[in-house]
């Protein structure tokens, strides 16, 4: 069965550094989403995409963030100068007849 | 304003027990509902939509617009059934979701 895949699993990075964390949706599927889970708290909406542009955003999608879809198969979401808030699981999801499929997640950890 | 409320963090059954997992949402205008599950290590997938109406490893839901409710139910639990579940409503081209709760099945 298809899935979609999120690289890496786990991510390091200094604060104020750039991350790119990329997902590898399901080939057939025509929209793309970014969630994220802070420890303890609930997966939360970033952004949706769908056509080659952003289709909604969140208020928590703000200007250090980026999305694109850098060829047929990759989707990729940019954070610009990561804080220590960033630090999540993020998860890419792409869907089909309105029902989402996620993939495992990025853990992000900004120190 | 566009809502799911789980409003049990954790719940234990024990195995054969009935289970019923809370969900109310908040929405103006029709919603979809989902109920998602993750278990241990693994990535969240889609357990049931209401649209459907199908039961899924034993679990239903059914949708109450009077009640804005959309809990989770199964008649006698098992094991394997221990996961984090997700309330969720599709609002407009997103998933909001609740903040999940954590069901237990105790041996």
């Amino acid at each position: 069965e298809p899935e979609v895949t999120q690289t890496p699993s786990h991510q390091v990075t200094q604060m104020g550094q750039e991350v790119i964390l990329r997902c590898v949706p399901i080939s057939n599927h025509l929209y793309f989403y970014w969630y994220r889970q802070i420890l303890g708290q609930k997966v939360e909406f970033l952004v949706s995409f769908y056509n080659n542009e952003i289709s909604e955003k969140s208020e928590i999608f703000d200007d250090q963030f980026s999305v694109e879809r850098p060829d047929g198969s990759n989707f990729t979401l940019k954070i610009r100068s990561t804080k220590l808030e960033d630090s999540a699981m993020y998860f890419c999801a792409s869907s089909v007849k309105n029902i989402q499929y996620f993939g495992a997640g990025t853990r992000l950890s900004v120190l | 304003a566009q809502r799911v409320t789980q409003p049990e963090k954790l719940l234990s059954v024990f195995k054969g027990a009935p289970v019923e997992l809370k969900c109310n949402y908040s929405y103006s205008g029709s919603p979809e509902l989902f109920w998602y599950v993750q278990y241990s290590r693994q990535r969240l997938q889609l357990l049931l939509r209401h649209i459907s109406r199908e039961s899924i490893k034993g679990f239903t839901a059914d949708l109450n617009k009077g009640e804005t409710s959309f809990h989770l139910k199964k008649p006698f639990a098992q094991e394997e059934d221990s996961a984090m579940y997700y309330c969720a409503l599709r609002g407009d081209d997103k998933i909001i979701f609740g903040k999940g709760t954590r069901l237990h099945i105790l041996p």
